[in-house]
């Protein structure tokens, strides 16, 4: 089982909402990642946690606050977000080898995000 | 520092054409290096790797070579379909690194 499942796949917030992006993996990976994609561009790392623990902030603005409960699962927190937050948010897990080496990564589907 | 440098698209071609789509790398060491598929609507999915110099990657009729003589990974495939239609990213990882570089990105357009 190569799968890392995002919800919700769509969310349309506005600016004073809360809301929380969701990922689960069961391949084991003890790194997971947080990336943002806009509209034909490659994906940007915002957030890298391993072994449950932050490790890597891309100096992502603080209106989104990732949280590791466990080695499955990844969230996303947003608030007061703007419309130009609106962006495909994509989850990936992957392998810590020895020394830190990080395999590659498997990718979710995606939430697709819009900010009213 | 560290970066990838994809062709330009669109790539437009007709079924059962033969693809090639260029990949070239500049890096300090010797990076891992990955090509990943979007197809529309969808997340990123790993389609073959390579880990070391003159290793191949391949996986569903696509195949990459690792040529550290010239910093390339060009993709490859040699009858294409329209379920191919996507857009590919060629990607670098160096060891002991969490981060994975990604080109730009090449938009694959397959017609019937």
């Amino acid at each position: 089982d190569t799968e890392v499942t995002q919800t919700p796949k769509h969310l349309v917030m506005g600016m004073t909402n809360k809301k929380s992006l969701k990922c689960e993996q069961h391949m084991g990976h003890r790194a997971m990642y947080w990336y943002k994609q806009k509209a034909k561009k490659p994906p940007e790392l915002m957030f890298v946690y391993s072994y449950e623990k932050l490790s890597i902030n891309e100096s992502v603005p603080s209106r989104f606050s990732p949280e590791c409960p466990n080695s499955s699962l990844l969230n996303l927190h947003l608030h007061a977000l703007q419309p130009e937050d609106s962006a495909l948010y994509l989850c990936a897990s992957s392998q810590v080898g020895q020394r830190t080496f990080y395999t590659e990564a498997f990718f979710g589907q995606g939430t697709r995000l819009t900010v009213v | 520092g560290d970066s990838v440098t994809q062709m330009e698209g669109p790539v437009t071609l007709s079924e059962e054409a033969f693809l090639t789509i260029n990949c070239t790398y500049t890096a300090t060491g010797y990076p891992s290096l990955f090509w990943y598929v979007q197809y529309p609507g969808e997340g990123l999915q790993l389609l073959l790797k390579a880990t070391k110099a003159d290793d191949k990657g391949s996986n569903k009729g696509f195949e990459a070579t690792y040529r550290k003589e010239t910093t390339s990974f060009h993709l490859e495939k040699g009858s294409v379909q329209v379920s191919d239609s996507a857009v590919y990213f060629c990607a670098l990882m160096m060891d002991s690194s969490y981060k994975l570089i990604f080109g730009s990105g090449t938009r694959l357009l397959v017609r019937p």
